[in-house]
This record gives C-alpha cells, sequence and structure tokens, in this order.
C-alpha cells in the first residue's frame, strides 16, 4: 500500500490568509507531483518535481508555489488565498521504488475553501 | 498536449450487470493508469497497464497502446464500485516527469 499522507483534511480560511498545505510520502520515491481538481471534474497538474530542490510547473498555471528541500516532503504554498483558490488539492508521487516503476499514488487530498 | 476521452460519461446499472468503460488516448504513452475516486475524494489505484491485459478480481483492463486506447471492464457490479473511474496516461514525450493527464471520468452509479 502507498504511503503518502496530507494535510490538513479540510481548510475554511479567510481571503488574504497565507496557507500551506503539506504532503509526505514514505516511499523514497523521487517524482511529487500536486493536482488540483474542481467538484465533478478531471484532475490538473499544477507542479511537480524530479527530485530535491527541483521543481517546475505543470499544464494548469497556478498562483500556488511549491518547495522540495527533502525527498519526501512537498508543500505547497498559497501567499495570499481568494475565493477563486477553492478546490480540492492532490498529492501524488512516484518512482522506481515500489511495485510500478512510475506508478503514482495519490495521498486522501485537502478540500480548501476560501470565504 | 495529447488528448484523453472517456466514455460514457455517466452509466448506470442495476447491481449484478458488467459494464465497459472506454479511454482514448492521442499519443503513445508509457504511462496508463486506471483509478476509482470515492465518494470522499480520495483516488484509488486500480491497474498500471501502459500495454496489455490485467486482472484483478471482478476488474480487467486492457490496453492496445498501438491503437490507443484502454478498456476497464467491471464484471457483477456492486453498489460499493459506484463513483468517479478515471484513466490517466503519461505521453512518452513528458520524459523522466512522466506527469498523467487525466480524461474527464465515467461516473457510475450501481443501484440496489
Amino acid at each position: 500500500e502507498a504511503d503518502i499522507y496530507q494535510t490538513p483534511r479540510y481548510l475554511v480560511i479567510g481571503t488574504g490568509k497565507k496557507i500551506t498545505l503539506e504532503c509526505s510520502q514514505t516511499m523514497g520515491h523521487d517524482k511529487m507531483y500536486w493536482y488540483q481538481q474542481d467538484p465533478g471534474m478531471e484532475l490538473h497538474l499544477i507542479h511537480y518535481s524530479y527530485g530535491v530542490n527541483s521543481t517546475e510547473k505543470g499544464d494548469l498555471s497556478s498562483e500556488s508555489t511549491v518547495s522540495r528541500i527533502r525527498t519526501e516532503h512537498f508543500p505547497l504554498t498559497l501567499e495570499s488565498a481568494r475565493p477563486s483558490h477553492t478546490s480540492q488539492y492532490l498529492c501524488a508521487s512516484a518512482g522506481l521504488a515500489g511495485r510500478m516503476p512510475y506508478e503514482q499514488y495519490f495521498g486522501p487530498g485537502t478540500r480548501l475553501t476560501v470565504t | 498536449g495529447i488528448q484523453v476521452e472517456q466514455s460514457p460519461p455517466d452509466l448506470i446499472l442495476q447491481e449484478g450487470a458488467n459494464s465497459t468503460l472506454r479511454c482514448n488516448f492521442s499519443d503513445s504513452v508509457n504511462n496508463l493508469q486506471w483509478f476509482h475516486q470515492n465518494p470522499w475524494g480520495q483516488l484509488i489505484n486500480l491497474f498500471y497497464i501502459p500495454s496489455g491485459t490485467k486482472q484483478n478480481g471482478r476488474l480487467s483492463a486492457t490496453t492496445v497502446a498501438t491503437e490507443r486506447y484502454s478498456l476497464l471492464y467491471i464484471s457483477s457490479s456492486q453498489t460499493t464500485d459506484s463513483g468517479v473511474y478515471f484513466c490517466a496516461v503519461g505521453p512518452i514525450s513528458s520524459g523522466s516527469a512522466r506527469q498523467l493527464t487525466f480524461g474527464s471520468g465515467t461516473q457510475l452509479t450501481v443501484l440496489p
């Protein structure tokens, strides 16, 4: 089973606040990803990382930023939350360690509501 | 970028029925995964299947990479099978990053 964790699971916050969504994995995967999903819709990639100190933007433009200082940790930060940021954020990881190389495993997600 | 189309968008079944979900993609891939998203939003891995056929209990999947499609079969459906089924593909052009592009999903409802 995949071991990938996200906190918080639910967050309701006011406009203008700075927030950080946490994502950690214990599988030793080198690749990590952040996806955004609106209710009933497909997932869109917003950030990914090849490894420590390596981050790239995904296909969907996002005002969020990410960092990868440790292999197991890939936090996402919004400097100033807005109602348009209301969505579900899903973290995933993949790598050679595991049953299937490059199979992506997902965390439980964070449901963010900005009021 | 690569296009991923899933069909049908919605499917309603009686418990015990069989179903086939389809995923078409527009470019060569080196990664293809099927997921089930439960009512709490968690994505459950069903299959990692860039080519070939796999089976896991009542579920099986086939990917014909040369013809750019994949099929997910659900037999003897149960109410717990309800949810959204996503196909996601990783184009060869994405290189070692192996990013996934998701289809829009099939909403499956199994009635008791």
